[in-house]
């Protein structure tokens, strides 16, 4: 099992800032099959970034993915308040899939 | 994308069985993923199972020998059961679409396992 961590457990930033998460994989994740997704109270996670640096249909260009093999970031360039919330990463490159324990960007 | 809706009892009693729902909309089942996923209060997302639209499916094995997903393309709909059930499968249930990451979520169902 691909054991994902990521870091830091919460950024705290304000509008406007750049927020960059990483997120640590135990185990190469061959052909960057790396996805983000955020998550707000209450709400079901949300697609954000797959295959390490592609936007999900509707997602901002402030979003931005990036890396390979085991180490990948997500970037968010000039936050707005909307994008304070939870982001999880999580793998597709090999079964079981599995997920980070997510990252809190803070206000 | 489609829309999913999770159906299925709030709680459920220690060693009974928990069965859930995912009823989609606004497109076809057919050459996807569909994929059970909870996350238990306060911890990270665990994918629990996929069914294919042919009817193959795969299981996360900590949760393999009490979980069956099944598929009733007629009724545009995928179900999960879970045998069992203790204090520690209290989660929120998401189903989801899949093409290996999650790209549309049911709203979710908080289930609780309590006597």
């Amino acid at each position: 099992e691909i054991v994902l961590t990521q870091s830091p457990g919460t950024l705290s930033l304000s509008p406007g800032e750049t927020a960059s998460l990483s997120c640590r994989a135990s185990q190469s994740v061959n052909s960057g099959y790396l996805a983000w997704y955020q998550q707000k109270p209450g709400q079901a996670p949300r697609l954000v970034i797959y295959g390490a640096s592609a936007r999900a249909t509707g997602i901002p260009d402030r979003f931005s993915g990036s890396g390979s093999g085991t180490d990948f970031t997500l970037t968010i360039s000039g936050l707005e308040p909307e994008d304070f919330a939870v982001y999880y990463c999580q793998q597709y490159s090999g079964l079981p899939w599995t997920f980070g324990q997510g990252t809190k960007v803070d206000i | 994308q489609v829309q999913l809706q999770e159906s299925g009892p709030g709680m459920v009693k220690p060693s009974e069985t928990l069965s859930l729902t995912c009823t989609v909309s606004g497109g076809s089942m057919r050459n996807y993923y569909w994929s059970w996923i909870r996350q238990p209060p306060g911890r990270r997302l665990e994918w629990i199972a996929y069914v294919y639209s042919s009817g193959s499916t795969n299981y996360n094995p900590s949760l393999k020998s009490r979980v069956t997903i099944s598929i009733d393309r007629s009724r545009n709909q995928f179900s999960l059961k879970m045998t069992s059930v203790t204090a520690a499968d209290t989660a929120v249930y998401y189903c989801a679409s899949h093409a290996g990451y999650a790209d549309s979520w049911g709203p979710g169902t908080l289930v609780t396992v309590s006597s």
